[in-house]
């Protein structure tokens, strides 16, 4: 089946506390990226990656990173997380076509 | 900044009836528009999308109309079912930089269906 996975789906985490969300799909894409949707604010691109090894800042890209060193994984890394960026995150990639499939979504809060 | 402006911000629909939501851009160089369906606990995915050089796509009980001189696009769902609850956002797409295919969203319609 073609998916997106994200892992973990939920997580409680402390401010300062490292943390890496792993991202991985199964459909040869060459393009993922990574969103956070807030209420009020929508969904807003965070980083994206064209292919292995080409990242890319999108819209709030501030207090993340991300590596693509493999096609599949595209892991968004926060090394020092602070609350406001609790949130909920989906990752995505994109083939030749237009849509965008997303995974299901990691639910984080930093206290 | 935001280049795609949704409306309702919630509706909510007798089962058999027709739900409509509105979206607005601005950016001329816009040139996709999909509609994402998003239900609770799982991530968005396209429902329908159309392009530019057509007034109107139907896909089953969903219908897009756009009006290109307005900037403006709608979702239609007839003979709206309680299945169909869930939010829904518009999105217009458009070459960024660094030859990035930009998606712009709306803030999303959460669409409630009675039985």
């Amino acid at each position: 089946e073609a998916q997106v996975t994200q892992n973990p789906r939920y997580l409680i985490t402390v401010t300062g506390k490292k943390l890496t969300v792993t991202c991985s799909q199964n459909m040869n894409h060459e393009y993922m990226s990574w969103y956070r949707q807030d209420p009020g604010l929508g969904l807003r691109q965070i980083y994206y990656s064209m292919n292995v090894e080409v990242t890319d800042k999108g819209d709030v890209p501030e207090g993340y990173k991300v590596s693509r060193k493999e096609k599949r994984n595209f892991p968004l890394i926060l090394e020092s997380p602070s609350p406001n960026q609790t949130s909920l995150y989906f990752c995505a990639s994109r083939g030749g076509a237009r849509e965008q499939y997303f995974g299901p979504g990691t639910r984080l809060t930093v206290t | 900044q935001q280049q795609v402006k949704q409306s309702p911000q919630s509706l909510i629909v007798q089962k058999g009836g027709i739900s409509i939501i509105n979206c607005a851009y601005e950016n001329t160089a816009f040139d996709y528009f999909p509609w994402y369906q998003q239900f609770p606990g799982k991530g968005p995915a396209l429902l329908i999308a159309i392009r530019p050089d057509v007034s109107e796509k139907k896909e089953g009980r969903f219908t897009i109309s756009f009006n290109k001189s307005a900037k403006q696009f709608s979702l239609h769902i007839m003979d709206s079912q309680p299945g169909d609850s869930a939010t829904y956002f518009c999105a217009a797409s458009m070459w960024g930089a660094g030859n990035n295919r930009k998606l712009i969203w709306g803030l999303g319609t959460s669409l409630a269906v009675n039985p």
